[in-house]
Parts: C-alpha cells; structure tokens; sequence
C-alpha cells in the first residue's frame, strides 16, 4: 500500500518550453501533497505544500509563477515548470500524505528528471 | 524554524559490520522522525520512523533510538549486506498531516565486499 507514482519519470526540453509533472496516490486518498527538487549529492529542498481543492504553498525563494501547482483531486497532483530554463534542470520528487490512518508520514514517489537544453 | 544535522556524510563499512548514522534536531516540538532510503535516481523510501512518545524502535536488522531530552536519533543497521549500499536520510516533523519535513544532508552509505 502508500504507492506513490510521478509521470514522467524524465524529460527534455528545449530553453522557454514549458513542462507538466504529474503526482499520484495509486491506492490512498491525498490530502496533502508536497513537490521537492534535489540537485544532485543534495538533500530535498521543499518548494511547495499542495492541499486538494485550495492554493499551494510555496517556500520562502519559490516562484510560484514559474513553478504552478495543482491539486484538484485527492489523488492527483501537477507541478508545471513554465518558461523553463538550464538552471530548472533538477530531480522533481513529490510526496503524499494519506487522509486516514498514519496522517503524519510522507510517502515519495519515484521522481521526474528534467533537463533543459 | 527546524534543523536537523546528520553525521556522517559518507560512511564505508565492511559488508556484515554494523552501520550508525546521527542525527540531530533543534526543534522541541518535533514529534516525527523518519529514515529515508535514496537509491540512484530513485524517489526517497520510507525505512522506518519513530514517535517522540518511544525510544526504541526495530525492525528485522534495523533500528531506530531517540534522545528527546538531547535532540538526537540514531538510525543502526546490523549484520550490513551490499544492497544497503545508498543515501540515507534522517528527518524531522511536527507530526501532523500537513507539516513540513524538515530533511538532514544525507549519509552515502556503501557496504565494502
């Protein structure tokens, strides 16, 4: 159980373009959901708190005009890297937190690697 | 806000020796501490985790302690085998569905043959 999907699991882009990752819960229903980036040999760096039916939000540093989050189902998720360029290339990892049971543990999913050319 | 510092940042143990990563925290009202697994482009997995309101905690040959009055936990793994060759991450949290996991630097973990 706490199956946590991405889609993609990597994309390429061209410089302006802009990219859709999806998040899912496969077998829970998310209350929450969290989007990190990590750049490599780093740890996660929260960017944003995603609730179902209500506006994310970002961290202190995040654009939350660059880095759209949706969340309007409670197994559904989407960040969207607008006008994306080189320096957005990074690891995308969202997490779930379920609505019942253990409400305090995240569970990941497998991660999306963009790279923009 | 929270901080949570883990020692080492790379560890190298001879495959059947026992393995101990610490962390630290300095936010008191933290009440969540799990350990995550990173293998190589893979998302972080849950390992086992550990409430304020126990000390100890195991699983098979993993272990979990927890010093509140210090602010430390410590994750063990015994009896090490080569797939327990990864990045490990301690964490901290409030406890509840929307708190934030505040993560540790990471301890790159590999198993010597």
């Amino acid at each position: 159980g706490a199956v946590v999907s991405q889609h993609p699991s990597w994309v390429i882009c061209k410089s302006g373009t802009s990219v859709k990752i999806e998040c899912r819960s496969l077998d829970f229903q998310a209350t929450t959901m969290f989007w990190y980036r990590q750049f490599p040999k780093q740890s996660l760096m929260l960017m944003a708190t995603s609730n179902e039916g209500s506006k994310a939000t970002y961290e202190q540093g995040v654009e939350k005009d660059k880095f759209l989050i949706n969340h309007a189902s409670l197994t559904l998720s989407t960040l969207t890297v607008t006008s994306a360029h080189p320096e957005d290339s990074s690891f995308y990892i969202c997490s779930a937190v379920s609505g019942e049971g253990r409400t305090d543990t995240q569970y990941f999913g497998p991660g999306t690697r963009l790279t923009v050319l | 806000g929270e901080n949570v510092e883990q020692h080492p940042s790379t560890l190298s143990v001879q495959e059947g020796d026992s393995a101990v990563i610490k962390c630290t925290y300095s936010d008191s009202a933290s009440n969540y501490f799990p350990w995550y697994k990173q293998e190589l482009g893979k998302g972080p997995q849950l390992i086992i985790d550990i409430r304020s309101n126990v000390g100890e905690k195991k699983d098979q040959r993993i272990a979990v302690t927890l010093n509140k009055t210090a602010k430390h936990f410590s994750l063990h793994i015994t009896e090490t085998q080569p797939e327990d060759s990864a990045v490990y991450f301690c964490a901290a949290s409030k406890g509840s569905s929307a708190s934030k996991i505040i993560f540790g630097s990471g301890t790159r973990l590999s198993i010597r043959p």
